[in-house]
Order: structure tokens, then sequence, then C-alpha cells
């Protein structure tokens, strides 16, 4: 049964800073992996999608890498803001059988202006 | 309106009375899921649907009931609920089962 793990569960910065949240999985084969956003009460917004082929993927500020062989996976967040607060989850879908996502508990951000 | 949509927003219900949450995508996707958020744990696949076919039921009690009569509206169902199904209840929908998912705003769901 495949299992994700979000380390730290909580993080709290000053703005500015550069970040790297950690997501680790027990059963490397999988089809993809995604990186969401949730603010507080609400639903889920889609950052970086990565394919099983690929090692990383990059939008504006965020950088998320993949190291399936060892079930890992970062999201590098540059030069971090207010705005960026927010809980971070990790998720990924398997290469056979069950198709959905298995996502991780998150890691709560609070970036301090 | 765009994307996925979900009402009510809020729902309080007592343990005996039946209500049904409602998702609508406008993004012309094929497949649709509900999922529960209880405080604390990871977001929990409750059913997918693909082409208004259920291809997953994650082991959800009967008191929950899905429909998806058409690929753009999901309904779910409530019955006799518990106070342990309180939780935030969100609807997505991809294109394809294993394309990129988008996600509802959810409906925080209280049961007294």
């Amino acid at each position: 049964k495949q299992e994700v793990t979000q380390i730290p569960a909580a993080l709290s910065v000053p703005e500015g800073e550069n970040l790297v949240l950690n997501c680790s999985f027990t059963d490397s084969a999988i089809y993809n992996l995604q990186w969401f956003r949730q603010d507080p009460g609400k639903g889920l917004t889609s950052l970086l999608l990565i394919q099983s082929s690929q090692r990383e993927q990059t939008s504006g500020r965020l950088n998320a890498s993949l190291d399936k062989s060892s079930g890992r996976s970062t999201l590098y967040i540059a030069a971090s803001q207010p705005g960026d607060s927010a809980t971070y989850l990790c998720a990924v879908r398997p290469s056979t059988g069950r198709r959905a996502l298995t996502f991780g508990s998150g890691t709560r951000l609070q970036v301090q202006p | 309106e765009t994307g996925v949509t979900q009402t009510p927003r809020h729902l309080v219900m007592g343990m005996t009375n039946k209500k049904s949450l409602k998702c609508e995508q406008h993004l012309g996707h094929n497949a649709m899921y509900w999922y529960k958020q209880s405080a604390k744990k990871p977001l929990e696949l409750m059913f997918v649907y693909n082409f208004k076919e259920q291809t997953e039921n994650n082991s959800v009690p009967s008191r929950f009931s899905p429909e998806c009569p058409n690929s753009s509206h999901l309904f779910l169902h409530l019955h006799t609920l518990q106070p342990e199904d309180s939780a935030l209840y969100l609807c997505a929908s991809s294109q394809e089962l294993r394309e990129t998912q988008y996600f509802g705003p959810g409906t925080r769901l209280l049961v007294l």
C-alpha cells in the first residue's frame, strides 16, 4: 500500500527566504507526482505535475524535483512571500492498478512579513 | 461560471437527516472524484467516476451514496450520518483518469 509522508508538518519562515518542502513515498511504481496548494477551508490548486520520466518541473518561483528510485520529491520555493502561506500537499498516482491519487498530510507554511 | 463548483459551501445536519452535496464542472472533463478531508488526516479518495460510470469505491460506508447523471455533474447523497463524518468534502475533475485533477472549493459538513 502506497504511503506518502511530508516533512516538516509545519514551517514558519521570514519573508524572502528560500525553502524546501519534502515528500517521500514508499512505492516507486508511480505514474506521476503532483504538488498542490490549499488555503484554509478551501479546495486544492494544482501547482506542478511531474511525470515519472521527468526529473523536475518549474513554474515561476516554484521548482519541483522527482527522484523516483529513492521515492522522494522536493518543492523548492524561491524568495518566499506572505502570499505563499498555505498548506502544500504532495500526491502520487500509481502506474498500475488503482489510478487515484494518494496524498500526504501536507506541510503548513507560514511566511512572516 | 468556470472550473469546479460545489454547493452548498457549508452544511449542518442531524444524524437522522438526508441531504445531498452537488458538484458541477465546466471544464468538459470526463472523470470526477469525491474526496474526504478530515482534520489532521490526509485526503481520502471516496469515489471515482469516468464517463458517468463508477470505477472506484474506496470502501465507503453505504450511508454515502454517489450519483453521476452526466459527465458534468456529481452528487453525494447523505443519510444517517455519524458525527465522525464531519469533514471537508472535496470534488475534483480531470480530462482523463490519469491527468491533472482540478478541485472545487469543498463543502464543510458538520454532523450533530
